[in-house]
């Protein structure tokens, strides 16, 4: 059971705007940051937001992260179906001295 | 540009041991914490172990302590991951990944642990 809770799956049609949630179940994931990672079929996670709601460069301005409270949200507007993926989101854990990752949400682009 | 390849995987059998390499290249590897992170198959990713760009802070996962040890040599631009006593719930890729802070930015494209009979 993950500290951090993603609903398993999130669906969209393309066009649309879609949201993943990533809740904590204790307080001490560290400097309250969350990190996103979108995990394209047979590849490696990547870096998609970071710091709660900033973006590496190459990655497009449809997708945006914010945090309230104990929840943070992960949006993709504008959904295509190369978003089709696996996406995750990751805290620090001060009292791990280690990263939590959710369980996943994978996103099917209908 | 940040380039992460590992190495070892492959198939051992349970309580048998193997060494994990991560080369790294395109930035300078010195200055960089490391992280090691796997994922079973068909499951989420679950981090491993951690270490500074001086070896001296090293962290783990409650279940791979006493079992797996991080290191790096920093004139190879290199991390390893020796791995024993391995078990068959340890079967899952390993990947390596650079850390800036409390973030994990860039990773490998992973290579592949097999623990079975």
């Amino acid at each position: 059971q993950s500290v951090l809770t993603q609903p398993p799956s999130a669906s969209g049609t393309p066009g649309q705007r879609v949201t993943i949630s990533c809740s904590r179940s204790r307080p001490n994931i560290g400097s309250n940051i969350v990190n996103w990672y979108q995990q394209l079929p047979g590849t490696a996670p990547r870096l998609l937001i970071y710091s709660n709601n900033q973006r590496p460069s190459g990655v497009p301005d449809r997708f945006s992260g914010s945090k309230s409270g104990t929840s943070a949200s992960l949006a993709i507007s504008g959904l295509q179906s190369e978003d089709e993926a696996d996406y995750y989101c990751a805290a620090w854990d001060d009292s791990l001295n280690g990263w939590v990752f959710g369980g996943g949400t994978k996103l099917t682009v209908l | 540009q940040v380039q992460l390849v590992e190495s070892g995987g492959g198939l051992v059998k349970p309580g048998g041991s193997l060494r994990l390499s991560c080369a790294a290249s395109g930035f300078t590897f010195s200055d960089y914490y490391m992280t090691w992170i796997r994922q079973a198959p068909g499951k989420g990713l679950e981090w491993v172990s951690f270490i500074n760009s001086r070896s001296t802070t090293i962290y783990y996962a409650d279940s791979m302590k006493g079992r797996f040890t991080i290191s790096r040599d920093n004139a190879k631009n290199s991390l390893y991951l020796q791995m024993n006593s391995l078990r068959a719930e340890d079967t899952a890729v390993y990947y390596c990944a650079t850390v800036r802070g409390i973030i994990i930015e860039y990773w490998g494209q992973g290579t592949l642990v097999t623990v079975s009979s």
